[in-house]
């Protein structure tokens, strides 16, 4: 069974640093990793989906890599802003079976 | 509309009732799922919908749980004899598939159901 973990928990930071988040999972055997936000109180925003044969992708100011060897994929935020603030999900899905969610990371960014 | 919409968007009831949940999702997607999320945590797979029929049905918790998609779009999320550890926030969303997989999932607002 899947298993996800995200670290950190929770990360504050002033405004205009790059930032990595990190998300670890047990089953390497991933079909694709897709990478969410989610404001308070609001559903899951779509920020990134990377496919199991691809290294990494990026739009805009996000970058996210996959290295499914090991089970890890990065979230890197360049010149975070205020409105980054939010808590970022990752979720792999692996062959056969639907996404399993991550805890999240809650971002804020501080102006 | 352009993306998926869920009613209501907040649900209030007493132990014991019965509650429907309803998830309109992205015209032309033919995949569509059910999640429960709990305060301060990711969201738990509950169901997922090929066309009509229930592809995967292993994240319902019990059988007070039931969902439907008659028509292949539309689906409700079914609750009977709600209980207070009920109270979570249900996320639908919905995705096209391709050959061999399928691809992102994308979220409706939510439906916040509180049990009292």
């Amino acid at each position: 069974k899947q298993e996800v973990t995200q670290i950190p928990a929770a990360l504050s930071v002033p405004e205009g640093e790059n930032l990595v988040l990190n998300c670890s999972f047990t089953d390497s055997a991933i079909y694709n990793l897709q990478w969410f936000r989610q404001d308070p109180g609001k559903g899951l925003t779509s920020l990134l989906l990377i496919q199991s044969s691809q290294r990494e992708q990026t739009s805009g100011r996000l970058n996210a890599s996959l290295d499914k060897s090991s089970g890890r994929s990065t979230l890197y935020i360049a010149a975070s802003q205020p409105g980054d603030s939010a808590t970022y999900l990752c979720a792999p899905r692996s062959y056969g079976q639907n996404f399993v969610f991550g805890p999240g990371t809650r971002l804020s960014v501080l102006p | 509309g352009a993306g998926v919409s869920q009613t209501p968007s907040n649900k209030v009831t007493e132990k014991g009732k019965y509650v429907e949940l309803r998830c309109d999702p992205i015209s032309g997607h033919t995949a569509l799922y059910w999640y429960r999320q709990s305060l301060g945590q990711g969201p738990e797979f509950l169901i997922y919908f090929q066309g009509t029929g229930a592809a995967d049905d292993s994240g319902l918790p019990n059988d007070r749980f039931f969902a439907v998609r008659p028509e292949g779009s539309v689906s409700t999320l079914k609750i009977q004899r709600t209980e207070r550890g009920d109270s979570a926030v249900y996320l639908c969303a919905s995705s096209t598939r391709v050959a061999g997989g399928y691809n992102e999932q994308f979220f409706g607002p939510g439906t916040r159901l509180t049990v009292l």
